[in-house]
């Protein structure tokens, strides 16, 4: 079975500084993977995705993600944050179709301070 | 394009009152719908998804139910209402064919249960 750990539930940052939300996934098998971002009291929007070829992955609002196999991580980098980057991130992973076996981590707060 | 829509966004109930939440999709036919239910500290639960109409899948047992009574409608009830059932519900929608499993989100319906 496939599972998903967000490594840290709160990300601090100060406006302008980069920032890194870690995502570590296991499976047995090939994988997506994907980030979703969550603004409060809003539903989850699609940042970025991988689903095969270049391991970096750009997205919008300027973040990227790079994937590596062999560390079973898809981290989420921005190098200059902005307050309204402040929402909750999620990392996703599926190993295909699409019956309901999009799995999530539980979620990174990051809250971008003046 | 598609759009999905949910209501209500907001609702309070009492312990013990029924629960009826409403999800639609435009724009796209046969689509795979989904509802979801994000706690506090607890991620997003996969609660029930439809590859059809008529056809639920339950991923948790529990106090709830969906039903499908049309292509791009999904509900969620309950007949009633725990305090634990209290949480942001979010429905989702994705492509019938899609091979990767990515979903779309609607804005969400917070239940405060009282």
């Amino acid at each position: 079975a496939q599972s998903v750990t967000q490594l840290d539930s709160q990300v601090p940052v100060f406006e302008e500084a980069p920032v890194e939300l870690r995502c570590n996934y296991s499976s047995s098998v090939s994988v997506y993977l994907f980030w979703y971002v969550q603004y409060p009291n809003q539903g989850l929007q699609l940042l970025l995705k991988y689903l095969s070829g270049s391991t970096l992955v750009k997205g919008i609002n300027g973040f990227e993600a790079e994937f590596n196999k062999s560390q079973t991580s898809f981290h989420l980098r921005k190098p200059s944050v902005h307050i309204s980057d402040t929402a909750e991130y999620f990392c996703a992973v599926s190993v295909g179709g699409s019956q309901g076996n999009l799995i999530f981590g539980k979620g990174t707060k990051l809250s971008v301070k003046p | 394009s598609q759009t999905i829509h949910q209501w209500p966004a907001t609702l309070v109930q009492p312990v013990g009152s029924p629960l009826s939440l409403e999800c639609t999709v435009e724009g796209t036919s046969n689509p795979n719908l989904y509802w979801y239910r994000q706690a506090a500290g607890r991620g997003l639960q996969l609660l029930f998804y439809s590859v059809g109409i008529g056809q639920i899948s339950s991923e948790v047992p529990q106090n709830l139910s969906a039903s499908r009574p049309q292509d791009r409608q999904f509900i969620l009830s309950s007949k009633k209402l725990l305090l634990s059932d209290s949480g942001f519900y979010l429905c989702a929608w994705s492509v019938l064919q899609d091979r990767w499993g990515e979903l779309f989100f609607g804005e969400g319906s917070r239940l405060t249960v009282l």
